[in-house]
Formats: C-alpha cells, structure tokens, sequence
C-alpha cells in the first residue's frame, strides 16, 4: 500500500538555524499538508499545498515557515530560523483530488536546543 | 468556528472491559470524520472513517463508531479492550476550507488495567 514517508526521523539544532523537512507524499496525490504537535499536545494545522501554492495557512505559519515542492516527489517544510518553541513532531500529510482522506506520514521529531 | 472536543483527557479501562471514547464536533456542515491512533513516539494511524451513508461504521482493531448528527458526535467504541490498545485517540473532522484541512481534537489518554 503506497503511503507518505518523511525525512529524518528526528532531528535536532541549535536556536536560529534553519531546518528543512522532507516528505515524499503519495505519487498520485494533490493535496499536500504540514500539521505540528508539540509534546503532549494535540496535532494542529500549519499549512496547506496544491497547484504549486499555499491553499491556506494558520496564524502559526508566520514568515518563519515556507513550503516547497521543489520536483515532482518532495514536499518540503523550512523553517529559517528556528526558535525553542519550535520543538515538536511534525507529520506530512497527502489526499487526492477530493481530499476525503489525508494519509499520514510517519513524522520527524524536531529538537531546538 | 470549526472545533472538535474529547471531554475525557484520559480513561482506565481493565482489560476486557467495554470501551466508549467521546467525541463532539462544532462544523456547519456535513462532516468528514475520523479517528486516529497514536502510540507513544509514533505517528498517527487511522482507525475508522465517516463521510455519509451508515451510521455505523467499523474500523480497525475491532473498533466502530458511531456518528449522530442531531448530538454533533462521532464516538469510538470496541467491545473488549486489550492492553495493547493503550495510546492516544484522537478524533477529527476533515476536509474543512478550500485546502480540505483536518481539524483535531485535544486527545483522550487510553490506559488497560490488567
């Protein structure tokens, strides 16, 4: 069963460096999402992706934060400076043209230190 | 605004026992609705799934739900809990604004007591 993958699992920075995340989404998907959950929390929203641009973003998605989806297989997340409270997982999601269902990625563990 | 709401942050459960998790959502209108799993340190897995028809549906794992429209809720059942079902259940309503987001819940903390 195709499903979404992320890249790396866990990682970990220093404050004020940038980070990019990765995800592979599901070949024929169109949708493709950003959501964050800081330990203990619930997962929230971050940002939305389709026809090459954002569909719709959160008020955490502040200028910090860009996506991109730089060939036809990845879906990136940066964030350019990274602040402590930036720790967190970070899962990658994908639908299909309908967007009934988003599969989720395995996540990447995020550590600002 | 669209919200979802799991009044329980956790419940015990002895093994064996029935299993009811609550869910209530605020949405105008029809509702995709899920349920998800999370084991501590994982990502999240899908238990079951909602978009129209029965009410009743079944997932995973041996659990269902069951979506009431008229209560805005959609809660997760399973008939006898084993301890391997202790995690994290998160209920959600998906498909919401023009980017088809997905709207979680807070989270209900599940433990098995042998």
């Amino acid at each position: 069963e195709p499903e979404v993958t992320q890249t790396p699992s866990h990682q970990v920075t220093q404050m004020g460096q940038e980070v990019i995340l990765r995800c592979v989404p599901i070949s024929n998907h169109l949708y493709f999402y950003w959501y964050r959950q800081i330990l203990g929390q619930k997962v929230e929203f971050l940002v939305s992706f389709y026809n090459n641009e954002i569909s719709e973003k959160s008020e955490i998605f502040d200028d910090q934060f860009s996506v991109e989806r730089p060939d036809g297989s990845n879906f990136t997340l940066k964030i350019r400076s990274t602040k402590l409270e930036d720790s967190a997982m970070y899962f990658c999601a994908s639908t299909s043209l309908g967007g009934e269902t988003q599969y989720f990625g395995p996540g990447t563990r995020l550590l600002v230190l | 605004a669209q919200s979802v709401t799991q009044p329980d942050i956790h419940i015990t459960v002895s093994e064996g026992a029935s299993l009811e998790l609550r869910c209530n959502y605020s949405y105008g209108a029809t509702p995709y609705l899920f349920w998800y799993v999370q084991s501590p340190g994982q990502g999240l897995q899908l238990l079951l799934k909602y978009f129209s028809g029965d009410t009743l549906v079944q997932g995973i794992k041996g659990f269902e739900a069951e979506f009431k429209r008229s209560q805005s809720s959609f809660n997760l059942r399973k008939p006898s809990v084993h301890w391997s079902d202790a995690a994290e259940y998160f209920c959600a309503v998906g498909g919401i604004g023009g980017g088809f987001k997905t709207i979680f819940g807070a989270g209900t903390r599940l433990f098995v007591k042998a």
